[in-house]
C-alpha cells in the first residue's frame, strides 16, 4: 500500500526564518513520483515540484529547495527566508508510474508566516 | 482556457436535494480526476476518467455519487439525495495523459449541505 505522512500539522514562523516541511512516504513500487502542492487561502492546489524515484538530485528554485532521500523515504521541502505570502497548506503526494497515476496525499502542513 | 475551471465555486443546498458539479479540464488533457477535501479527511480520490470512460470509481463513497464525462472534456459529478456529510470542497484535476503524472487542479467547488 502507498502512504504519505506529513507529521507536522502546523508550523508558525516569523518572516525571514527558514522552515522545513517534512514528508515521509511508503510504497512498494520501484518507480514512483513525488510531488509538493501549495494550497493558499484561495483554495486552489498549486503544483510546485515533481520528482521521480530514480533522480535523487536535490533541486532549488529560488527560495524553495527539496531534499529527496530514498534511503529514508523522505522528500522534504525547505523555504529559505520565508515570506508572509508563503502562508498556506502544503501537501506532499505520491503516485506510482504505472496505471493512471492516482495521487496519494499526505494530510498537509499548515504554514503560517508572521510579519 | 488556461487552467482547470470548476463551477459553481460555491453551492449551498438542502439535505435531500441533488447537486451537479462541473469540471472543465485543460484543453487536450485526456485524464481527469475528482477529489474531495473535507475537514479531518484530507484529500480523497473519488474517480478517474481516461477519455469518456472511468476505469476507477473506487473512491466514490456511495451509490448516491456518480460522474460522467462527455466528448473527452467536460465532466459532471452528481450527488443525489445530499447528506450533511457530503459537505466538502470538490476538486477536479487533469493531466496530459496517463504517463504524464503531473496533475493540475481547479479552484474547487465548496458544497455546503444544510
Amino acid at each position: 500500500a502507498q502512504k504519505v505522512t506529513q507529521a507536522q500539522t502546523e508550523i508558525s514562523v516569523v518572516e525571514k526564518e527558514d522552515v522545513t516541511l517534512d514528508c515521509v512516504y511508503e510504497t512498494r513500487d520501484t518507480t514512483y513520483y513525488l510531488f509538493w502542492y501549495k494550497q493558499p487561502p484561495s483554495g486552489e492546489l498549486v503544483f510546485l515540484i515533481r520528482r521521480n524515484s530514480f533522480d535523487e538530485q536535490n533541486e532549488i528554485s529560488g527560495r524553495y529547495s527539496w531534499n529527496f532521500q530514498k534511503s529514508t523515504s523522505s522528500f522534504n521541502f525547505t523555504i529559505t527566508a520565508s515570506q508572509v505570502v508563503d502562508s498556506a497548506v502544503y501537501f506532499c503526494a505520491l503516485t506510482s508510474s504505472g496505471g493512471y497515476n492516482k495521487l496519494i496525499f499526505g494530510a498537509g502542513t499548515r504554514l503560517a508566516v508572521h510579519p | 482556457g488556461a487552467g482547470v475551471s470548476q463551477s459553481p465555486s460555491n453551492k449551498v443546498t438542502e439535505k435531500g436535494k441533488d447537486v451537479e458539479l462541473r469540471c472543465d479540464p485543460i484543453s487536450g488533457h485526456t485524464a481527469l480526476y475528482w477529489y474531495r477535501q473535507s475537514l479531518g479527511q484530507g484529500l480523497e480520490f473519488l474517480i478517474y476518467f481516461q477519455g469518456n470512460s472511468a476505469p476507477d470509481k473506487s473512491g466514490l463513497p456511495s451509490d448516491r455519487f456518480s460522474a460522467e464525462r462527455t466528448g473527452g472534456s467536460v465532466s459532471t459529478l452528481t450527488i443525489q439525495r445530499t447528506q450533511q456529510e457530503d459537505s466538502a470542497v470538490y476538486l477536479c484535476a487533469s493531466s496530459l495523459q496517463d504517463r504524464r503524472p503531473t496533475k493540475f487542479f481547479g479552484p474547487g467547488t465548496r458544497l455546503t449541505v444544510l
